[in-house]
């Protein structure tokens, strides 16, 4: 069955680090780009970066460059979100996807990140 | 960054009806197009990519089409399970943008 599985979300105060892990099976991991897409509360989805299959290349979208770092080890089928200098801003769900070049057709269930006082 | 804009933002609709939603984007994006389908609490699920290709396992009363900048979801028969809000993203270019959704309800 493939299937992503992301862990790491918390709560965590303003200024503070967090690093969300993506555990991937049932296809061939290191084949694949890789995305987070987070949504704050009742808000709708926002792409937030992606990486490539061999990890050469990543994008972020701007509200988050500089402050997260996206990477990969295909050798433990694992895609990883290092989040620094956390903002109440950055206070979201956050899923991992397989991105298949056409959109995003594999998703985790999600993890909680909330940033707070 | 290519903005895209659904409408409507809501709609209520009867089981059997035909519904349809349009993303329009900022710029031409080709057919580089998906859609999503999220139900409360869950992750979202992909119904279309490229515009008007249906993922496998996708019930055919969901279709998509358009290029360019205007792209339109179409459900033939809308049966209660289609209560969900639904998104179109691109993957035309970075960042990767979403519409701001389209909630779906079933009278």
């Amino acid at each position: 069955e493939v299937q992503l599985v992301e862990s790491g979300g918390g709560l965590v105060q303003p200024g503070g680090s967090l690093r969300l892990s993506c555990a991937a099976s049932g296809f061939t991991f290191r084949s694949y780009w890789m995305t987070w897409v987070r949504q704050a509360p009742g808000k709708e989805l926002e792409w937030v970066a992606n990486i490539k299959d061999d990890g050469s290349n990543k994008y972020y979208v701007d509200s988050v460059k500089g402050r997260f770092t996206i990477s990969r080890d295909n050798a433990k089928n694992l895609v990883y979100l290092q989040m620094n200098s956390l903002r109440v801003e950055d206070t979201a769900v956050y899923y991992c996807a397989r991105d298949d070049s056409r959109g995003f057709v594999v998703w985790g269930q999600g993890t909680m990140v909330t940033v707070s006082s | 960054d290519t903005q895209l804009t659904q409408s409507p933002s809501s709609l209520s609709a009867s089981v059997g009806d035909r519904v349809s939603i349009t993303c329009r984007a900022s710029q031409g994006i080709n057919i580089w197009l998906a859609w999503y389908q999220q139900k409360p609490g869950k992750a979202p699920k992909a119904l279309i990519n490229g515009g008007s290709s249906l993922e496998s396992g996708v019930p055919s009363r969901f279709s998509g089409s358009g290029s360019g900048r205007e792209f339109t979801l179409t459900i033939s028969s809308l049966q209660p399970e289609d209560s969900a809000t639904y998104y179109c993203q691109q993957y035309s270019s970075y960042p990767r943008t979403f519409g701001q959704g389209t909630k779906v309800e079933i009278k």
